[in-house]
């Protein structure tokens, strides 16, 4: 098992629409959790970071914990072809090492 | 604010040499990472450094791999001798302390070895 997971994608959704990116972890000790976008060529951007259970807004995105079920999720509101890109999903272990997935990616098509 | 700073931004070398990558953290951070990105993978630690003091280097192939934090500020990692699988993404970042703080990744280095 992984200790950071996403679905690959690609995620498709039509201008307007809610994008939902979803991510498991497998250490229950994690404490804080981190959403990146990274365009293509591009390093990771910091986007989001949560550290308690319940719902994060920030504009458009909304981060989503539930420690319980070991399991974070973004939400993209209004989606925009400009948030076509791989979004990374990172966990900090127990070890206070950052672990990333290997990323969702995301398309939004006009 | 000036965001992390990495030169070059890409390398193409022949395998068995030598080459060095060098990151200036954003200022104030302490702590300076190193990660590596290969194709359709999320970034894998390589080496963390709080001040000059690498804390955490479990992941750097220390046979080929070195890294040094003078001063506290300006990273440099080097890689000698160079292998085909090394072919990545290096990417450095830093945050305020310590791995509890959120961390900003510099531009990186796209390092292609023949």
């Amino acid at each position: 098992q992984k200790e950071v997971e996403q679905n690959s994608g690609p995620l498709s959704v039509p201008e307007g629409a809610i994008a939902s990116l979803n991510c498991t972890y497998s250490d229950r000790g994690s404490q804080s959790f981190f959403w990146y976008r990274q365009y293509s060529g591009k390093s990771p951007e910091l986007i989001m970071s949560i550290y308690s259970n319940g719902d994060k807004e920030d504009g458009r995105f909304t981060a989503q914990l539930n420690k319980a079920s070991q399991y974070v999720s973004l939400l993209i509101r209004d989606s925009q072809p400009s948030d076509s890109a791989t979004y990374l999903c990172a966990v900090r272990h127990n070890t206070d090492k950052l672990i990333f997935g290997t990323g969702t990616r995301l398309q939004v098509f006009p | 604010e000036a965001g992390v700073v990495q030169s070059p931004r890409y390398k193409i070398i022949e395998k068995k040499q030598p080459v060095a990558f060098w990151c200036n953290p954003i200022s104030g951070h302490n702590t300076l990472y190193w990660y590596r990105q290969n194709l359709g993978q999320g970034p894998e630690l390589l080496i963390r450094y709080e001040n000059e003091e690498a804390v955490d280097d479990s992941q750097l192939p220390k046979d080929r791999f070195s890294a040094e934090r003078l001063k506290g500020v300006d990273s440099t990692l080097k890689i000698q001798p160079a292998e085909l699988g090394d072919s990545a993404v290096y990417l450095c970042a830093s945050s305020p302390a310590g791995g509890y703080h959120e961390q900003y990744f510099g531009p990186g280095t796209r390092l292609t070895v023949t």
